[in-house]
This record gives C-alpha cells, structure tokens and sequence, in this order.
C-alpha cells in the first residue's frame, strides 16, 4: 500500500490560512487522496477527498500536485475549534475487496494560537 | 453530532470481567466498523461487517468478540482483557465496503485493571 508522510505538528494563528502537507511519492493512478481529522476526545471526522483535481468543500480545500506526488489540506481561515490531528490518506477504488479500509498514520496536530 | 453514537463513553473493567460495548448509527448504512486507538500507536481496523456479515477480522485475539445483529447495531464483546487492552474503541459507519466515507462515533474510553 502507497504510504503517506506528514509533518508531526503544526502551528497557525486564529483566523489565519493553514496549509498542511502530505507527500506520497508511490501513490498509484487509483488511489484517492483523503483527508480525515480527529478533534480532541472525538471519533475522526471526514474533511475532503480528490483524486486528480483540486476539490473545494464547506469544511476545506484540497489542492492536489500535477504529478499527484504531493497534496496540501487548506483551512481558509483556521478557528479554535480546527485544532486537531488531521491525517492524509490513500484509499484504492480499484479495489473492491479493501478499498474501504482506511489507514491512518499518525498525522499532523495542528495547534491554533488565538 | 454525527450520527453514530457509543455507549458506554467510559468502562474500567478488571481482567476476569466480562462487558459489551455498543455501537447504534442513525445514518441508513450498510457497513460497520470497529476501530482500537491505543495511546501513542495509530487507530488500527479490528472488524468489519457489511450486511451483518462479518467480512474482516484484522488478527484480533479471541477475548474480543464482535456482534452485529443488524445494519444498524454493533456490538463488542469483551472477557478475560490485558491491561494492554486499554484504549479507546471507535466504531464506524459507511455506506458500504467501499472507499466510501466513514463516519465516527465519539469511541469508548476502556480502562482494563
């Protein structure tokens, strides 16, 4: 399974824009890049999810690296309540039998600075 | 909120006891999951089941023993725990196998003594 590498912890100041990044150098043309976060003392919680193109939601952006190598979560305007551990991860569709399974890593915390 | 909700929120329990926990989703999915977050260590998948059907056991011992009666309940039952067993339990719903969203319950905080 392609393997994705991210900063240990981040730091952002209220209101302010915060980029995090993720790098997966071996990821395969069927692999979807999705971002989960898990807020302190709560389950994880679905962000975003692309595959190819950038992707623009409520909650985020996902901008994706033409050669898909790289990818950056975008929290437009980073709040208190955005501060948690935000894991990037691979998923297959190409494989039916175990593209459900989801993989996390350990993340990257991210702490808000009000 | 997120529609998938776990009870108890807290069990300490001695290693000869026997518990369950629940899982209940509110969300009209297909698929269940049950998720082990040890401290320090990366949330790892212990089950699945997809139309009540278990189609995953991830290598978990024996002394943790899923339910799943219907699309919408989940259960886990414990006996004859480790102190290493502790940690906190996640349960996930989706709309089926497939890289399909998953939606978390809040987990079960397992204090084993």
């Amino acid at each position: 399974d392609a393997k994705t590498t991210q900063p240990n912890s981040m730091e952002s100041n209220e209101e302010e824009p915060v980029h995090l990044p993720c790098n997966h150098s071996t990821i395969s043309g069927t692999d979807y890049i999705h971002w989960y976060r898990q807020l302190p003392s709560q389950g994880p919680e679905y962000v975003i999810h692309g595959l190819t193109s950038n992707v623009n939601n409520r909650m985020a952006s996902l901008a994706i690296a033409e050669d898909r190598k790289s990818s950056t979560l975008i929290l437009h305007r980073a709040t208190l309540r955005d501060a948690a551990v935000y894991y990037c991860i691979l998923r297959d569709g190409s494989k039916v039998d175990s593209s459900y399974k989801l993989i996390f890593g350990s993340g990257t915390r991210l702490l808000v600075r009000p | 909120e997120t529609g998938v909700t776990q009870t108890p929120r807290h069990l300490v329990m001695g290693m000869t006891n026997k518990k369950s926990l629940k899982c209940e989703q509110h969300l009209g999915h297909n698929a269940m999951y049950w998720y082990k977050q040890s401290a320090k260590k990366p949330l790892e998948l212990m089950f699945v089941y997809n139309f009540k059907e278990q189609t995953e056991n991830n290598s978990v011992p024996s002394r943790f023993s899923p339910e799943c009666p219907n699309s919408s309940h989940l259960f886990l039952h414990l006996h004859t725990l480790q102190p290493e067993d502790s940690a906190l339990y996640l349960c996930a719903s989706s709309h089926g196998t497939g890289p399909y969203e998953q939606y978390f319950g809040p987990g079960t905080r397992l204090t084993v003594t």
